[in-house]
């Protein structure tokens, strides 16, 4: 059983949409955050997300983007009006102690 | 700004070979480093680490070699398998901070 679900395994979706991009942890671990990976390029950090308030986040976080843990076990990552250049891979992981993290297996998000 | 790099994109090797992937990386503050293995569809998933006190670190025929001097990493796999044929991404963190700065990763090619 994988440690780190995220759902949808893909999302299509047109530019100006909103979508939502969910994560179920399975744990009790107080990090959270959300990478991603646009086709063939490296892992990119996006947020950290810890007792439940943004920790940090990169410049790729701007207002597009929001997240939450609305009911104590999902973890979700909301763009608000999604862009061509938002197609990526999207991952959820957790955090694992001493920087290691457990990554989920991505929402592949494809903006047409 | 500064980052983690790889030297090489792709490293094709014939089943039975020993493989070394390698990685080099700029930020001096960086004390923890990570190996990932990510296999088509998934998820990056965790290999070895090694923290920056250690110069190596050896696993279940992986051994991690880190050389603070010229800032390089390097991921060894024994008697590679084709199971092995992944991309590897290297990642750094600075413990004073959560987030992890991936490298832009190499594709591993074995064949039987």
């Amino acid at each position: 059983e994988p440690e780190v679900t995220q759902t949808p395994s893909h999302q299509v979706t047109q530019m100006g949409q909103e979508v939502i991009l969910r994560c179920v942890p399975i744990s009790n671990h107080l990090y959270f955050y959300w990478y991603r990976q646009i086709l063939g390029q490296k892992v990119e950090f996006l947020v950290s997300f810890y007792n439940n308030e943004i920790s940090e986040k990169s410049e790729i976080f701007d207002d597009q983007f929001s997240v939450e843990r609305p009911d104590g076990s999902n973890f979700t990552l909301k763009i608000r009006s999604t862009k061509l250049e938002d197609s990526a891979m999207y991952f959820c992981a957790r955090g694992q102690g001493a920087g290691g993290y457990t990554f989920g297996s991505g929402t592949r998000l494809t903006v047409v | 700004g500064e980052s983690v790099g790889l030297h090489l994109p792709t490293l094709s090797v014939q089943e039975g070979d020993n493989s070394i992937i390698n990685c080099a990386y700029s930020n001096s503050a960086s004390d923890y480093f990570i190996w990932y293995k990510q296999e088509s569809g998934k998820g990056p998933q965790f290999i070895i680490d090694i923290r920056s006190n250690m110069d190596k670190r050896q696993g279940q025929r992986v051994t991690v070699l880190l050389n603070k001097t010229v800032k390089h990493l390097s991921l060894q796999i024994a008697a590679t398998q084709p199971g092995d044929s992944a991309v590897y991404f290297c990642a750094e963190n600075n413990s004073g901070y959560s987030t992890l700065t991936f490298g832009k990763g190499t594709m591993l090619l074995v064949s039987p």
